[in-house]
């Protein structure tokens, strides 16, 4: 079993949707999550970064952490094709410990 | 924002060859580096950790006489992929971490390396 879990997709959606992104994760050990968008042939960029459970929203981006069902989510509003892109959750358990990433998930949001 | 820069962006080899890429925090200093290698429509490969000042730490089935990396200063970090074949070629994506901060990655812009 990995680490962190995420579908693949891809997930096609119509320009205005709301977005729904997911990842479980196995590690009771992980404090941090992190939400990461990566266009192709670029290096990712962090989008949500989150401390523990709870919500956290910036702009048309939620990002939600359920620690006790270790299950994390992104949210887009509004979405856009400039949103088309992949999206990479991470979790980490501080120090010197390595990000996990899942494998993310291929966004493509038509016009 | 804390700002991650690679060099070269892409860069084209002969079989056989050693490429050099560099990996620089410009705005944070950065005491443990990552290189990460992406086939296409993959996810991230971490290969190694590279921390200022000592021996990086490469992920099992990583060559590390292959990859070598060195990370000389708090804001460098150099992965030079030596006798470059053309399974080698690849997306080498480098990230530092912003430890001053909210301890969290921030990536470069990635290197496209090409092995004729």
């Amino acid at each position: 079993q990995k680490e962190v879990e995420q579908d693949p997709g891809p997930l096609s959606v119509p320009e205005g949707a709301i977005v729904s992104l997911n990842c479980t994760y196995s590690n009771s050990a992980f404090q941090y999550f992190m939400w990461y968008r990566q266009y192709s042939r670029k290096g990712p960029e962090l989008l949500m970064y989150t401390y523990s459970s709870g919500n956290k929203e910036d702009g048309r981006f939620t990002a939600q952490v359920d620690k006790s069902s270790k299950y994390i989510s992104l949210f887009i509003r509004d979405s856009q094709p400039s949103d088309s892109a992949t999206y990479l959750c991470a979790g980490f358990s501080g120090g010197y410990n390595k990000l996990i990433f899942g494998a993310g998930t291929r966004l493509a949001v038509h016009p | 924002g804390a700002v991650v820069s690679q060099h070269p962006s892409w860069v084209i080899c002969k079989s056989g060859t050693s490429v050099k890429i560099e990996c620089r925090s410009l705005d944070f200093q950065a005491t443990t580096m990552f290189w990460y290698r992406q086939f296409p429509k993959q996810s991230l490969m971490l290969m190694a950790t590279s921390n200022e000042g000592s021996k990086a730490t490469y992920e099992q089935g990583v060559e590390k006489d292959k990859f070598l990396i060195n990370h000389a200063s708090l804001t460098l970090s150099t992965l030079t992929v030596t006798s470059a074949h053309p399974e080698d070629s690849s997306f080498y994506i480098c990230s530092a971490r912003n430890t001053g901060g909210t301890d969290t990655q921030y990536f470069g812009p990635g290197t496209r390396l090409t092995v004729l």
